[in-house]
């Protein structure tokens, strides 16, 4: 079975703070998939990121930024430079080799403040 | 292309009644995926097709729900006799690879009142 934990379920911060969201995740395969989402008012996801199982190496797409961490089965998103528009729900995410079926994290609530 | 479209975006139906969603996925995708989410928490997996073919099915899915993809296109997702626990976004999602990337329609919101 697998299990994606957001202990955080609202964080709020100053606009040009920076913030980490944290994911932790189960699984028995030794071959899966890690994502991030971003789920602004709209409702619609947006895809952020995916990592494989393989590929430990952290990744920096500008303001944000992931921390990828087999050894303690975290894959941390942060924010660098927080602003207004990066409100939203975040949700981490994780498939293994086989599956078809994306299992979500409850999501953490970002809400930054001007 | 305009992305996943999902119609209708809000749905308001008294218990008991049966309520038809449809996705329309990104035209070039073989694969589309029905997921659930319910207030404050992340989306679960309902179903997946590959392309007409329905090939996962949550157990989440019981009885009174039904999904198809006809011409593996697009595809509806039926509840039958809605109960006030269906309540909940319903997200449709496509994708060309099977680990890849999922786009995301808006979703259709469901009250059952």
């Amino acid at each position: 079975a697998q299990k994606v934990t957001q202990a955080q379920t609202e964080i709020s911060v100053v606009e040009k703070e920076d913030v980490t969201l944290d994911c932790v995740y189960e699984t028995r395969d030794t071959t899966y998939y890690l994502f991030w989402y971003k789920q602004p008012p709209s409702g619609e996801l947006v895809f952020l990121i995916r990592r494989n199982s393989f590929d430990e190496q952290n990744e920096i797409s500008g303001r944000y930024s992931w921390n990828f961490q087999k050894s303690t089965s975290s894959f941390n998103f942060t924010i660098t430079a927080s602003q207004v528009v990066d409100s939203a729900v975040y949700f981490c995410a994780l498939v293994n080799n086989a599956g078809n079926m994306l299992t979500f994290g409850g999501g953490t609530r970002l809400m930054v403040k001007p | 292309d305009t992305g996943v479209s999902q119609n209708p975006r809000h749905k308001i139906t008294k218990r008991g009644q049966n309520v038809t969603f449809r996705c329309d996925p990104i035209s070039e995708h073989n694969r589309l995926y029905w997921y659930r989410q319910t207030l404050g928490q992340g989306p679960e997996f309902l179903t997946y097709f590959q392309n007409e073919a329905q090939l996962e099915k949550s157990r989440l899915l019981s009885d009174r729900f039904s999904a198809e993809r006809p011409k593996g296109s697009f595809s509806t997702l039926e509840i039958q006799r809605t109960e006030q626990g269906d309540s909940a976004m319903y997200l449709c999602a496509s994708s060309v690879h099977r680990d890849g990337e999922l786009f995301f329609g808006e979703g259709s919101r469901l009250t059952v009142l």
